[in-house]
Parts: C-alpha cells; structure tokens; sequence
C-alpha cells in the first residue's frame, strides 16, 4: 500500500524557517518524480513545485511564487521528501501534501498533509 | 503560464443526477489533463488523468472527456459519497497549475 507520511509542520514568524519531510512507502520510491502541492485555509490547490528522480538527475521546478525560498530535496536511502521553506510570509500559510508523481505527469497518490501557520 | 478555468464554481444537484464539470486551459495543453476530488479535512485523490483515462480502483460512473482547451468531468447517477470539491490540473508545461475548483452540493 502506498503511504505518504508528511511532517515538520507548525507555526512560524514572518522571516523565518521550516523543514518538511514525507517518509514514503510500499512503493518503489526512487523511480517516482515527486510533488509538493499546498492548499491554503478555505482555498484552492497550488502546485508548490517538484523533484525529478535520479536518473533526471534530481533536477527541480518550482512555482514562481516560492522560488529562491523554498528547496525540494529527496534522499533515497531514507526513501524522503523535503521541503526547505525559508524566508516564510503570512501567505504562505497553508495544508501542505507531498504528492507521488504517475509518469513525468500528474500526481497519483497524496499524503494526508501538514499544516503550516506563518504568523507573528 | 497556463491558466485552468473550471465552472461552474459551484453545483447544486439530487442524489442519482448526472452532472458535468468543465475545465478549460488558456491554451493548448493536448490530453495533459487530471481531475481530482477532495472531500472536507481530507486530502484529495486522484480520479482522471490523461483527460480520459480512469485511475485503478476508481468508479465508472466518472468520466472525463476533452483535449485541446476544452474537457469535462461527467459524474453519473450521484450518490451522498460524490459530494465534495473537484479539481482539474495541467501537466503539459511548468508551473503546473490547477483549476480554482467545483463544490458539488447536495440540493
């Protein structure tokens, strides 16, 4: 059974710092691109941006919204996810799921999500 | 980048209704298309991709039609369980961005 399990959310000030992980399983990880989608309190879904496997050479996408702030990484070995979100503003605020990519496509299975409250 | 556009943003509809959604991309994204469905405090799922193709394990009464600009999210016969928050996303060209969603209600 494939599971996502996402962690490291919470409440942070403006400015500041957070680290998100996905521990995945049942599932051959290493072949899979990955997503992190977000979806803020009452609005829709925002593509946050992916990782490439290794054979793509891990390579990155990003929204525009978060690029030069926030960094997607994957160890293998620890068959993880990351989500380095730095210089975090209040409209960051949001649910966010890591996502197993079908193909070079679209998702196909989402964890259950962790919050992230940005405020001061 | 591609801008998805779905409506009607919301729905009313009775149990055993048919009802369709559509999507439509500001421009040409071929068959680069998946719908997903989101019930409330859960994460979403995924129900359609390549516009047409079901997912493994998913109902037959969802059906997904359309290329180009243009598709469509079919729900046949309603039952309490469909009633929830469906989404449309591209995957043809980065950032991959998503539709602004169909609430489904119950009328």
């Amino acid at each position: 059974e494939v599971q996502l399990l996402e962690a490291g959310g919470g409440l942070v000030q403006p400015g500041g710092s957070l680290r998100l992980s996905c521990a995945a399983s049942g599932f051959t990880f290493s072949v899979h691109y990955m997503d992190w989608v977000r979806q803020a309190p009452g609005k829709g879904l925002e593509w946050v941006g992916r990782i490439r496997h290794r054979a793509s050479s891990f390579t990155t996408e990003y929204a525009a919204s978060v690029k030069n702030r926030f960094t997607i990484s994957r160890d293998e070995s620890k068959k993880s996810l990351f989500l380095q979100m730095d210089n975090l503003q209040t409209e960051d605020t949001a649910v966010y799921y890591c996502v197993r990519v079908l193909g070079g496509g679209p998702g196909d299975y989402w964890g259950q999500g962790t919050l992230v409250t940005v405020s001061s | 980048d591609i801008q998805m556009t779905q409506s009607p943003s919301s729905l009313s509809a009775s149990v055993g209704d048919r009802v369709t959604i559509t999507c439509r991309a500001s421009q040409d994204i071929g068959t680069h298309l998946a719908w997903f469905q989101q019930k409330p405090g859960k994460a979403p799922e995924s129900l359609i991709f390549t516009a047409s193709t079901l997912r493994s394990g998913v109902s037959p009464k969802f059906s997904g039609g359309g290329s180009g600009t243009d598709f469509t999210l079919t729900i046949a016969s309603l039952q309490p369980e469909d009633f929830a928050t469906y989404y449309c996303q591209q995957y043809f060209d980065y950032p991959i961005t998503f539709g602004g969603g169909t609430r489904l209600e119950i009328k």
